[in-house]
């Protein structure tokens, strides 16, 4: 594997279930970042990771939890969530996080009902 | 808030074509970024210009920087079938990225 690789692709979830997003980056980057893409709006950075640490959090609702156990992988926890929580969540790596340029995910399209 | 505006917001042209998308804002940048996002993928960056006023060619793409460092445009000639996807500009600044909605651009064959 190439890149970054976000699992799974797309996943439909109901309001009280709890699932979780997974990217990983084999770039051998420092920093790692969750956006939240929704029609005809702009991307909305939800995360920020640098060095394993949360350095950036875009006032994001509790009901997504972020965690990264090291510099390759990120995770994404949602519990509870609402239907206006439906869109492209894209995972996104960068050497630093000095403006330098990022590697996205192919995203998952996520559905809640 | 640093916001940035795209426009068009949607382009539908022929193969061969000449185009030209704009990212606009009040805010000054220290760099702006252009991505294409195809569907079903991520964005791909396209361009990075820093300077004020600065000019870079990818091919048939054409980037431009403004003077001020608040605008950019992106002219595509000759379009091709392949160009077709959502374009998006992204102004940095201390750090950190702030997109637009994005243009989508779809060339017909």
């Amino acid at each position: 594997e190439t890149g970054v690789t976000q699992t799974p692709r797309h996943l439909v979830m109901g309001m009280t279930n709890k699932k979780s997003l997974k990217c990983e980056q084999h770039l051998g980057h420092n920093a790692m970042y969750w956006y939240k893409q929704s029609a005809k709006k702009p991307l909305e950075l939800m995360f920020v990771y640098s060095l394993e640490e949360r350095v950036e959090n875009n006032s994001v609702p509790s009901r997504f939890s972020p965690e990264c156990p090291n510099s390759s992988h990120l995770f994404l926890h949602l519990h509870t969530l609402q239907p206006e929580d439906s869109a492209l969540y894209l995972c996104a790596s960068s050497q630093a996080t000095t403006g330098s340029e990022q590697f996205f995910g192919p995203g998952t399209r996520l559905t809640v009902l | 808030t640093q916001l940035l505006e795209q426009s068009p917001q949607f382009l539908s042209i022929q193969e061969g074509e000449n185009l030209t998308v704009y990212c606009n804002s009040s805010s000054v940048f220290s760099s702006l970024q252009w991505y294409r996002q195809e569907p079903g993928e991520g964005p791909v960056l396209l361009v990075t210009v820093v300077t004020g006023g600065e000019v870079k060619k990818l091919k048939r793409l054409t980037f431009q920087f403004g003077d001020a460092r608040k605008d950019s445009s992106l002219h595509i000639t000759a379009a091709q079938p392949g160009d077709t996807g959502l374009y998006l500009c992204a102004g940095v600044n201390f750090n950190k990225f702030y997109f637009g909605s994005g243009t989508k651009l779809n060339v017909k064959p």
